[in-house]
């Protein structure tokens, strides 16, 4: 399987204050997304992104295919954005996700 | 458009019992997803189908493991002679192949605890 590490595995914000999530991965993929779980355990979609830059609205993902990294900012955090970011990546588009063990996010006021 | 949804939200079952989950994908999504969360980690995964055909099984999904998905539309996961390592979130996902922009979409996932 490919192995997915994310960081860091915790995080503590003020709100207002800026973040960088990082996601290394060990193989060429060909899809990678970017979930926020929320505290009752749903996954929520936030990027696809397997190349390339996207922003929506105060998120913003960078994926770098050829050197196995992609990268998530959080600007201006606020107390909703806590939670656990995953990132899941697919060797082959349509099968299974493999998950990095996430980046527990608190925001506090 | 509505969502993957699953159920139960919520199971609490005896060591040895027999338990069923269902998960009904997006409408025209033509493959479905099981994966599996303990505390403190990421999903991993169970199984996949393409419409009726399940495709891939993980090394997880042990012999007590069980998916069906008849008619390609919903799905169940039974679990049989639940043992304490079961309890988990068990997550639902679907999504459409081919299409240029893929993505898989989760369902809020049935948490089983298992005394």
């Amino acid at each position: 399987g490919i192995q997915v590490e994310q960081s860091p595995p915790d995080l503590i914000l003020q709100e207002g204050a800026n973040s960088t999530l990082r996601c290394n991965f060990s193989d060429s993929v060909n899809n990678l997304q970017w979930f926020h779980q929320n505290p009752w355990g749903q996954l929520i979609n936030l990027f696809y992104i397997p190349s390339g830059t996207k922003q929506n609205g105060r998120l913003s993902a960078t994926t770098v295919a050829t050197e196995r990294y992609s990268l998530l900012y959080i600007s201006s955090s606020q107390t909703t954005d806590s939670g656990v970011y995953f990132c899941a990546v697919e060797r082959y588009t349509g099968n299974q996700f493999y998950f990095g063990t996430g980046t527990s996010l608190t925001v506090i006021p | 458009d509505t969502g993957v949804s699953q159920d139960p939200r919520h199971k609490i079952t005896k060591r040895g019992q027999n338990v069923t989950f269902r998960c009904d994908p997006i409408s025209e999504h033509n493959r479905l997803y099981w994966y599996r969360q303990t505390l403190g980690q990421g999903p991993e995964f169970l199984t996949y189908f393409q419409n009726e055909a399940q495709l891939e099984k993980s090394r997880l999904l042990s012999d007590r493991f069980s998916a069906e998905r008849p008619k390609g539309s919903f799905s169940t996961l039974e679990i049989q002679r639940t043992e304490q390592g079961d309890s988990a979130m068990y997550l639902c996902a679907s999504s459409l192949v081919p299409v240029v922009v893929y993505e898989q979409y989760f369902g809020p996932g049935t948490r089983l605890t298992v005394t």
